[in-house]
């Protein structure tokens, strides 16, 4: 079962900001929030991933609260390219092969209007 | 472009067949996997391939079988086909195994239709 929970939709004004919100309350403390973006029928886009401190890349940034229970991907600019189904995931340690396997659930699908 | 390539890009079978699906791991990334994306659904982890291995599995039977290659590349077999098996299957490949702190890339999928 995925150890997150994302709201299943949001919309945004293209230019504004958008601020995909993620619960993850059972994380564990060495284990890492990934954020990947699917758009219709491609392969998920690796987006941005951290631990416990703030992260920031070229596509976004993401914000972890303290107690690592939550987290917010920021797309600074929403463009209408940016329009797809947003994947927060706790990437799991496996048993004994340790596979960090990446545990999807249903994603916020993000709708970028202009 | 994530430099992991799947063939074919579409597939129709019919039931009862099997069918096999390719995978090009990204340059200097030896472990891949293999993923299940239902339509309408996030993708279903289905095992992990490290050193020509499986190491790792999900919720799948049997008839869902893999290879790993020297060149890391890897194979995605499913024998006696089910309607149920229609989906976008996908590879991912990671630097190296076991490592949690490294993105996994994925290609672009194979959309296999079973009819």
């Amino acid at each position: 079962d995925a150890k997150t929970t994302q709201p299943p939709s949001m919309d945004c004004a293209e230019g504004r900001a958008a601020n995909l919100p993620c619960n993850h309350s059972t994380i564990s403390g060495n284990e890492y929030v990934y954020w990947y973006r699917q758009i219709h029928s491609q392969g998920p886009q690796y987006i941005i991933h951290g631990l416990k401190n703030n992260e920031t890349n070229e596509m976004a940034s993401l914000i972890i609260t303290e107690d690592r229970k939550s987290s917010t991907l920021i797309l600074p600019h929403a463009t209408l390219r940016d329009t797809a189904v947003y994947y927060c995931i706790v990437r799991v340690r496996g048993g004994s092969g340790n596979t960090g396997k990446l545990i999807f659930g249903q994603g916020t699908t993000l709708q970028v209007k202009p | 472009e994530t430099g992991v390539t799947q063939s074919p890009t579409h597939l129709i079978k019919t039931r009862g067949q099997q069918v096999t699906l390719r995978c090009s791991s990204q340059s200097g990334h030896n472990t891949v996997s293999w993923y299940q994306q239902a339509l309408g659904q996030g993708p279903q982890f289905i095992f992990q391939y490290y050193r020509e291995e499986e190491n790792g599995r999900g919720n799948f039977p049997p008839r869902f079988s893999g290879l790993q290659f020297p060149n890391y590349s890897s194979e995605l077999n499913v024998n006696a086909l089910e309607l149920d098996d229609s989906a976008l299957y996908l590879c991912a490949s990671t630097p190296r195994q076991g490592e949690w702190n490294t993105e996994a890339f994925f290609g672009q999928g194979t959309r296999l239709t079973v009819v």
